[in-house]
């Protein structure tokens, strides 16, 4: 049983590009997390989903960042136009059936913006 | 506000016992979670704690007050592949994990 992919495991972009960060969550898991993680820091909550409905985005800044779970494919975390402090690992979770489920993590992303 | 405190980091010898210790003042309270993480990878499920009490699995068990707001990890016969950080996390009346910044363990021959 796979669990929780993320990719890319690393990306690169320069100041003002986008970037898009793939969840796909453990199979059977309709809860979606996404967190993130500053150096020397412990993980922020960002955002929390399920199929094709936005739960909870308190955690997520209001401007340049959004993110989607569709009936079909992955989620997306997308963030526009980003800037140096963007830089940071971001890791997607799912849970089974409520968001008080477990939460298994995926392998995350590292953005790096130049 | 909310705050979950740990010790930023931790020496222990192969083979010895080590508890790591968290406390947490949080706005709502569903669980205590420990997460183990090695550096540049995911953070993986240790134990989950709701009732006070001990909880043991194999060489880790994991203890919660909730009256106290406190918690333990405790690793027991450490081998070097424990040398990672341990994250404590909450979950709050909300729908996420309220982390800590983790403790950073190191396993000494």
């Amino acid at each position: 049983n796979a669990g929780v992919m993320q990719n890319p495991r690393h990306l690169v972009r320069r100041r003002g590009q986008e970037a898009r960060l793939r969840c796909s969550p453990m199979k059977g898991h309709s809860h979606v997390y996404w967190y993130r993680q500053l150096p020397e820091e412990g993980l922020k909550f960002m955002v929390y989903l399920q199929k094709e409905n936005i739960i909870d985005e308190s955690g997520m800044p209001k401007e340049r960042f959004s993110a989607e779970f569709p009936k079909e494919g992955p989620s997306i975390l997308r963030i526009q136009q980003v800037v140096r402090g963007d830089s940071a690992a971001y890791f997607c979770a799912s849970s089974l059936a409520s968001s008080t489920d477990t939460q298994y993590f995926g392998p995350g992303t590292r953005l790096t913006v130049l | 506000g909310q705050n979950i405190d740990q010790p930023t980091e931790m020496t222990a010898t192969e083979g010895a016992i080590v508890q790591i210790n968290c406390t947490y003042q949080t706005s709502g309270f569903n669980g205590l979670f420990w997460y183990q993480q090695h550096a540049g990878e995911a953070p993986t499920f240790l134990s989950y704690n709701v009732l006070d009490g001990l909880e043991e699995k194999g060489r880790f068990s994991s203890f919660l007050s909730r009256s106290k707001g406190y918690s333990y990890l405790l690793l027991k016969e450490l081998q070097m592949k424990d040398s990672a950080s341990y994250l404590c996390a909450v979950q709050t009346g909300a729908n996420n994990l309220f982390f800590g910044t983790g403790t950073r363990l190191t396993v000494i021959p």
